[in-house]
């Protein structure tokens, strides 16, 4: 079954604007994580948050998780054309062995 | 490329035929998972592996499903009696140890006819 929720399913911005995609989640986590996809293409890894962590930078990226919610938000600043693609949450949990489950993903259009 | 590599990237069959892909993970990573992917929704677990021991099943795994990883390093996936709904991304992924970063492959596109 698939753990997070990405809010909103998809979202269209143009050049130079901020997305921000959310995630809510059901149970303790140990850590959560954000992935991007390219059309038919595999997930990669942008960023991990750990449950003990609320805010976390890598470039233009930020990400911030608030357990007693059960939620995170992932913020693009000054997105690019290059940044869209699908984007998923994912959360792992002594539950499962800690194997990531993920949410459905928040589509992101950016137009130039 | 030292990435994971998934073998083949596209495979169509018809209605109850037998499918298996191969993953080979990066090489010094320990664990191996195995996830499906419908259009429009995420990754859902199937299984994954630390070095040769499968250690967790997800429901959706039925019995028609089954993976293996002999020694530790590359993995198959086979499916038996195939069935439309099959039809998926089967993606794979590699990490050293659990609770961090995983390395996804570009996935086995499978199409049943």
């Amino acid at each position: 079954s698939q753990q997070g929720e990405e809010d909103p399913q998809a979202l269209s911005i143009q050049e130079g604007e901020n997305a921000t995609m959310n995630c809510s989640y059901k149970t303790s986590i140990n850590n959560l994580q954000w992935y991007r996809q390219n059309s038919g293409r595999g997930l990669v890894h942008l960023i991990l948050i750990r449950s003990n962590e609320r805010e976390k930078h890598s470039g233009r990226l930020r990400v911030t998780l608030d357990t007693s919610k059960k939620s995170s938000s992932l913020l693009i600043t000054a997105s690019r054309a290059a940044d869209t693609a699908s984007y998923f949450c994912a959360t792992d949990a002594f539950s499962s062995g800690y194997a990531l489950n993920f949410g459905k993903g928040t589509s992101l259009l950016v137009t130039p | 490329d030292t990435g994971v590599s998934q073998d083949p990237r596209h495979k169509i069959t018809k209605r109850g035929q037998n499918v298996t892909f191969r993953c080979d993970p990066i090489s010094e990573h320990n664990r191996l998972y195995w996830y499906r992917q419908t259009l429009g929704q995420g990754p859902e677990f199937l299984t994954y592996f630390q070095n040769e021991a499968q250690l967790e099943k997800s429901r959706l795994l039925s019995d028609r499903f089954s993976a293996e990883r002999p020694k530790g390093s590359f993995s198959t996936l086979e499916i038996q009696r195939t069935e439309q709904g099959d039809s998926a991304m089967y993606l794979c992924a590699s990490s050293f140890g659990g609770a961090g970063e995983l390395f996804f492959g570009e996935g086995s596109r499978l199409t049943v006819l």
